[in-house]
């Protein structure tokens, strides 16, 4: 049984790109939810999506950033025009329905140049 | 009222020892307990959890202990190995919120 995957796990990006960051739960999992780590910290919630529908985006930045997670294929986080300091590592978790564990996938570390 | 605060920052401890790792929180809706552990270069890894209908769990080398009056909570790594050398993350979410909000993390050493 697969784990969470995410890819790119490496990425990098000059000023004012776009960055996407792909996250596919394990499965029978259809609860994701996305998590930014700036070095040296903890993890911040960013966004909580189920299929097709965003459930709760209180940590997503106002611009620049959105999450989709389609009925079919991977959930999708999409930082416009990154900045120095979009920097860090982004996680993705996944659950099997509410109120139970969260498993997270490798992360996709992402370098703004 | 969101915040878990980790205690200590890091933490060094000698082969066969317990490491105590603390964590406290303020919002009182907060009903599970996840640990984590972080291995450099790679994803937070599920350790252990706990809601608070009881007071102690206990998975192998790993307990938690859950002080429900006093908001805090702990994690205690009996027999302590150098294997066992990560950053270790507390959390906690409300039922609903599905969010977890995680303590600023330990960095957790293991001479041998």
């Amino acid at each position: 049984n697969a784990g969470v995957m995410q890819n790119p796990r490496h990425l990098v990006r000059r000023r004012g790109q776009e960055a996407r960051l792909r996250c596919s739960p394990m499965k029978g999992h259809s609860h994701v939810y996305w998590y930014r780590q700036l070095p040296e910290e903890g993890l911040k919630f960013m966004v909580y999506l189920q299929k097709e529908n965003i459930i709760d985006e209180s940590g997503m930045p106002k611009e620049r950033f959105s999450a989709e997670f389609p009925k079919e294929g991977p959930s999708i986080l999409r930082i416009q025009q990154v900045v120095r300091g979009d920097s860090a590592a982004y996680f993705c978790a996944s659950s099997r329905t509410l109120n139970v564990e969260q498993y997270f996938g490798p992360g996709t570390r992402l370098t703004v140049t | 009222q969101q915040q878990v605060k980790q205690s200590p920052q890091s933490l060094i401890v000698q082969k066969g020892g317990i490491s105590i790792i603390n964590c406290a929180y303020e919002n009182t809706a907060f009903d599970y307990f996840p640990w984590y552990q972080q291995f450099p270069g790679k994803g937070p890894a599920l350790l252990i959890a706990i809601r608070p209908d009881v007071s102690e769990k206990k998975e192998g080398r790993f307990t938690i202990s859950f002080n429900k009056s006093a908001k805090q909570f702990s994690l205690h790594i009996m027999d302590s190995q150098p294997g066992d050398s990560a950053t270790y993350f507390c959390a906690a979410s409300e039922q609903g919120a599905q969010k977890l909000v995680f303590g600023q993390g330990t960095r957790l050493t293991i001479n041998p």
